[in-house]
């Protein structure tokens, strides 16, 4: 099956310009996971969605982050504006339940957009 | 306080040598225990799960850790290492609450030398 696809891999931009990633999960899977992970450090999560649902963002900066999934398919996260400190790489992850750790559903992860802030 | 800390940030080793990589987990953290591997430049994939059962986890490549409650620990060791094992190594462990989110540990860069 194919995984889950993120594009663009590489972006580099000036500080409070905007930028938007774009994730496609794999078919199938009701859970959408978007992650930073700041170099040095474990992933963060930022927001999980099911369906078209947002489950937890409790750590999505929402001043300057979004983070739609219309149609429970696709989803886009955006900056605006970019801050220095948001240098990093932002993951999706996709999984087909509820994402409940524990219910042996696991969490498959996209290659990755590298931001880079200036 | 919920976390999960991987004793160390580098382990140089060279190949066909053993290797351990350490994790510990604070309680308050649920015994769901995992290991993710994120080779240069790929995302995560899951290397081995603890859910429940035996100790005793065997994942892919050849990997596999312990989960031993009495030194809240779920270390990753494998027997023989070769130079594509080179990269970063995750442990994470579920929250205790309801949500069960991933809690995740800093990491360890694995870098095997000929």
């Amino acid at each position: 099956e194919a995984g889950v696809a993120q594009s663009p891999r590489y972006k580099i931009i000036e500080k409070r310009q905007s930028v938007a990633f774009w994730c496609n999960p794999i078919s199938g899977h009701a859970t959408l996971y978007w992650y930073q992970q700041i170099l040095g450090q474990g992933p963060k999560l930022l927001i999980q969605f099911q369906n078209n649902g947002v489950v937890d963002d409790s750590q999505l900066p929402k001043d300057r982050f979004s983070a739609e999934r219309l149609k429970g398919v696709d989803s886009t996260l955006k900056i605006q504006p970019a801050k220095l400190e948001d240098s990093a790489v932002y993951l999706c992850a996709s999984s087909f339940g509820s994402g409940l750790a524990g219910f042996d559903d696991e969490q498959y992860f996209g290659p990755g957009t590298r931001l880079t802030v200036t | 306080a919920q976390s999960v800390t991987q004793l160390d940030s580098q382990v140089p080793v060279f190949e066909e040598a053993p290797v351990e990589l350490r994790c510990n987990y604070s309680s308050s953290v649920s015994v769901y225990l995992f290991w993710y591997v994120q080779y240069p430049n790929q995302g995560l994939q899951l290397l081995l799960k603890y859910l429940s059962g035996s100790t005793l986890v065997k994942g892919i490549n050849g990997f596999e850790a312990e989960f031993n409650k009495s030194q809240t620990s779920f270390h990753l060791r494998k027997p023989s290492v070769h130079i594509s094992d080179t990269a970063e190594y995750f442990c994470a462990g579920a929250n205790a609450g309801n949500n069960r989110k991933l809690i995740w540990g800093l990491g360890t860069s694995l870098a095997v030398n000929p």
